[in-house]
């Protein structure tokens, strides 16, 4: 069965540090994997997806990702954090037909001055 | 840009009431999904549909039952409502085509059953 799993719950981290954010899947076929953000008391936007191609993925607001098939993983990063990144991250794998998407547990950020 | 709207921002309900959850999108897309998020537990699949009057069962569709009568609105119906059922649910759509699974979410409905 399709999963996703993020393995940190919280990270902190200064203003200006780097980040990134685990996520590993698993799933039969050629996955298709985002990146959601959900900033307090706002709805999901997506950051970036990856469908196929470049292995190395730029979305908005600075981040990026990257699919490693050999690892099962699509790690979210960004080389200098903003307070107004504080929010919760969530990665996504999507599971076949109807266009499913199968959901991490999602992981805290939050940003120190 | 795609709208997804979602009737109620909160909703406050006694155990054993019958609850529903109204979503509506503006962009004809064929599939609407129902989420729930509870912390930890991230988002899990309730029930989607791909079509008017068709639906699929997602992860965790016990106590719950979904409605699609016309193309852009899907309901979420709690038949008893109980206090395991407090949560975040979240309406989502997509156009359909396979390739095109970016999903486009509503605000949410907060859900406190009492």
């Amino acid at each position: 069965a399709q999963s996703v799993t993020q393995p940190d719950i919280h990270i902190t981290v200064s203003e200006g540090a780097s980040l990134e954010l685990r996520c590993n899947y698993s799933y039969g076929a050629t996955p298709y994997l985002f990146w959601y953000v959900q900033s307090p008391g706002q709805g999901l936007q997506l950051l970036l997806k990856y469908f196929s191609g470049d292995t190395l993925v730029q979305g908005i607001k600075g981040f990026e990702a990257e699919f490693k098939r050999s690892q099962s993983s699509f790690n979210l990063r960004k080389p200098s954090v903003h307070w107004s990144d504080a929010a919760e991250y969530f990665c996504a794998v999507g599971a076949g037909g109807y266009n499913k998407l199968i959901f991490g547990a999602g992981t805290r950020l939050a940003v120190h001055p | 840009d795609v709208k997804v709207t979602q009737s109620s921002r909160y909703l406050v309900k006694r155990t054993g009431e019958k609850v529903f959850l109204e979503c509506v999108q503006d962009m004809d897309h064929e599939n609407m999904f129902w989420y729930r998020q509870d912390p930890g537990l991230g988002l899990r699949l309730i029930y989607f549909s791909y079509d008017v009057k068709m639906k699929e069962k997602g992860d965790i569709p016990e106590g719950y039952s979904v409605s699609r009568e016309k193309k852009e609105r899907f309901s979420l119906i709690l038949e008893s409502a109980s206090t395991n059922q407090t949560s975040m649910y979240l309406c989502a759509s997509n156009p359909g085509d396979r390739g095109n699974e970016k999903l486009f979410f509503g605000s949410g409905t907060q859900l406190s059953v009492l």
